[in-house]
């Protein structure tokens, strides 16, 4: 059972518009909602992370947007540029004895100039 | 070395052999995990350790055993593999279970044949 549902699965985007992700979410346990970035060859990589009690969270060109009511939340990268080309993942990390971060199933970004 | 480093990088092998991954992480962190991650598919948590002691074992079949002899050190052992077992492999460590900022290696690319 899939608790975190990302979309789309690929998204190509021009050099200096705006990449959009989406993440939804099914659990109400959740108590942060981390990103990641993951390049060819690496391991992901903590990008940005909101709690629930947050509309908005932003670091540099990075913005997490988060509706608690929709049980949505959404990663807008600004100015995009090829150097952000990677997959990104949503996660959900649990509370009250159930821990685990939970993680949708990437968003291949292509960033063409 | 900073971060956390896996080896091999690369291993390919017989559904009839036993083969280690192994992680090593210098970063002072309590917490250890092990991922796999197949195309198309989330991240799927397979252990994780807390303060060395085994604290999640998400149904992994017998054919993957962990070990964790210390707060740096982190193994899993391979034997009698199907070739469906074929995937990147990754380690994570964080400050202590229940944070939600991992920090991954890079992976052990395991193929079976």
């Amino acid at each position: 059972q899939q608790q975190v549902k990302q979309s789309p699965q690929s998204l190509i985007v021009q050099k200096g518009g705006i990449s959009i992700i989406n993440c939804a979410y099914e659990n109400t346990a959740f108590d942060y909602f981390p990103w990641y970035q993951q390049f060819p060859g690496k391991g992901p990589a903590l990008l940005i992370a909101i709690r629930p009690d947050v509309s908005e969270k932003k670091e540099g060109r990075f913005t997490i947007s988060f509706n608690k009511s929709a049980k949505q939340f959404s990663l807008h990268i600004m100015d995009s540029q090829p150097g952000d080309s990677a997959t990104y993942f949503c996660a959900a990390k649990g509370s009250g004895g159930n821990e685990k971060l939970t993680f949708g199933t990437g968003t291949r970004l292509t960033i063409i100039p | 070395e900073t971060g956390v480093t896996q080896t091999p990088r690369h291993l390919v092998m017989g559904m009839t052999n036993k083969k280690s991954l192994k992680c090593e992480q210098h970063l002072g962190h309590n917490a250890m995990y092990w991922y796999k991650q197949s195309a198309k598919k989330p991240l799927e948590l397979m252990f994780v350790y807390s303060l060395e002691e085994r604290v999640e074992n998400n149904s992994v079949p017998s054919r993957f055993s962990p070990e964790c002899p210390n707060s740096s050190h982190l193994f899993l052992h391979l034997h009698t593999l199907q070739p469906e077992d074929s995937a990147l492999y990754l380690c994570a460590s964080s400050q202590e279970w229940g944070a939600y900022g991992y920090t991954f290696g890079s992976g052990t690319r395991l193929t079976v044949v």
